[in-house]
């Protein structure tokens, strides 16, 4: 089975740092994803993680650690049109490219 | 451009009358898949279909059928909707192979079951 975590709501300021966390238990693993989505739109791709470490990409970052079943997506210099849900998933190892998400964490960027 | 296309984009229909909603890729991918969205459960998987006449049930398959008779199409259908399939509806992409190659989403389709 798969069981993916990340909090509900966060808020942050404008200009600020923000570090949303995900944390996995699943059956087979290959390979984590973060995708961010404006109410009411598509996901669209943020990062991608397979093996243990930072990948940085502009303002976004993401972690993972695969021994703790835990990565978190790092967001820095936040702009307005950061305020999103931030949705974490992992893909897990049967052959398919299927993907287990959790319940996304929803950003607010305040001024 | 390379996108996932669906329609219809809103739908209001009624109990029991039957509706198919399509989607449509142009990247010549593999994979393709039917995800649903509701508040506080996220993005949870109905079908998926890793080529032309293969698919297989996700989470969520019960009430759903879908084909696969051409590479570029994925139609979800629902033979007798309930109010309980009221939700968001994603169709998503991408080749088959595991790697980075992400998934690519549809823009939704919003079904409202009375």
């Amino acid at each position: 089975g798969q069981n993916i975590d990340q909090p509900t709501e966060m808020t942050a300021t404008e200009g600020a740092i923000v570090q949303i966390n995900c944390t996995y238990q699943t059956s087979g693993f290959n390979g984590l994803f973060w995708y961010q989505q404006h109410a009411g739109e598509a996901p669209t791709f943020l990062s991608y993680n397979v093996l243990d470490g930072l990948e940085e990409k502009g303002r976004f970052s993401s972690f993972l650690s695969r021994s703790k079943g835990y990565s978190y997506l790092l967001l820095k210099e936040l702009q307005m049109k950061d305020s999103a849900s931030y949705l974490c998933a992992v893909r897990d190892t049967t052959g398919a490219n299927n993907l287990f998400f959790g319940t996304g964490t929803r950003l607010t960027v305040i001024p | 451009e390379a996108q996932v296309t669906q329609n219809p984009r809103y739908l209001i229909t009624v109990t029991g009358k039957k509706l198919t909603v399509t989607c449509s890729q142009n990247m010549n991918h593999e994979y393709m898949s039917w995800y649903r969205q509701d508040p506080g459960l996220g993005l949870r998987q109905i079908y998926y279909s890793m080529n032309v006449e293969v698919t297989d049930k996700g989470d969520v398959p019960e009430g759903y059928k879908v084909s696969r008779k051409e590479k570029r199409n994925f139609p979800l259908i629902l033979e007798s909707p309930s109010p309980n399939q009221t939700s968001l509806y994603f169709c998503a992409s991408s080749p088959y192979r595991a790697g980075q190659e992400t998934q690519y989403f549809g823009p939704g389709t919003r079904l409202l079951v009375l």
